[in-house]
């Protein structure tokens, strides 16, 4: 079986600050790793994602994520946060081949201060 | 190039009631997810669609069930509804043979009284 955990439901930041946003996975095989983002009654929208390519990948919206297989973690981050980053993120894991679900964390509301 | 498209965006239901809901994937994507969100809460997998058939399914009732069409669109059932069935239902497309991630729909927000 497949899970992530996200630390902390709730970021807050400064608009202009670092945001960092926690996950981590447990994988049996070697796993793909998605960040979504989730704006008020919407669905999710694809951030990037990690399949086995690169160990840095980047996405839109400036954010970007380090598949770390030693720690089991998929950190998102972005250097400066602006007040449109406020929405709820989500780290997903599946793995690669046909039938394969999609396993979601809890989500990570995140907050931008002015 | 369209998305996904779901219908109805929200929609209110009595208790016992049935719904059908419904879900368009996006061009070049054969294969169709169904996720539920409850207030506050993460997506959970109900089940996946391929090829008309429902490949996988996630810890939900038989009260639920799907659909699969020639044209790869995809509906979900929901019979004798229960309060607790209240949430955003979430529609999922992806492609069968390159497993890189969904694209979701807007999802149907349903409201049980």
């Amino acid at each position: 079986a497949q899970s992530v955990t996200q630390l902390g439901s709730h970021v807050s930041v400064s608009e202009g600050a670092l945001v960092l946003l926690r996950c981590n996975y447990s994988s049996s095989v070697p796993p793909y790793l998605f960040w979504y983002v989730q704006y008020p009654n919407q669905g999710l929208q694809l951030l990037l994602k990690y399949t086995s390519a690169a160990t840095l990948v980047k996405g839109i919206n400036g954010f970007e994520a380090e598949f770390k297989k030693s720690e089991t973690s998929f950190h998102l981050t972005k250097p400066s946060a602006h007040m449109s980053d406020a929405a709820e993120y989500f780290c997903a894991v599946t793995r690669s081949g046909g039938y394969q679900k999609v396993t979601f964390g809890t989500g990570t509301k995140l907050q931008v201060i002015p | 190039d369209a998305g996904v498209t779901q219908s109805p965006t929200h929609l209110i239901k009595t208790r016992g009631q049935q719904v059908t809901l419904r879900c368009s994937p996006k061009s070049g994507h054969d294969t169709v997810s169904w996720y539920q969100q409850a207030l506050g809460q993460g997506p959970q997998f109900i089940f996946q669609y391929y090829e008309e058939e429902e490949r996988q399914r996630g810890n939900f009732p038989d009260r639920f069930s799907g659909h699969q069409f020639p044209n790869y669109s995809s509906e979900l059932n929901v019979n004798a509804l229960w309060l607790g069935d209240s949430a955003l239902y979430l529609c999922a497309s992806s492609s069968h043979a390159v497993n890189y991630g969904y694209t979701f729909g807007s999802g149907t927000r349903l409201t049980v009284v």
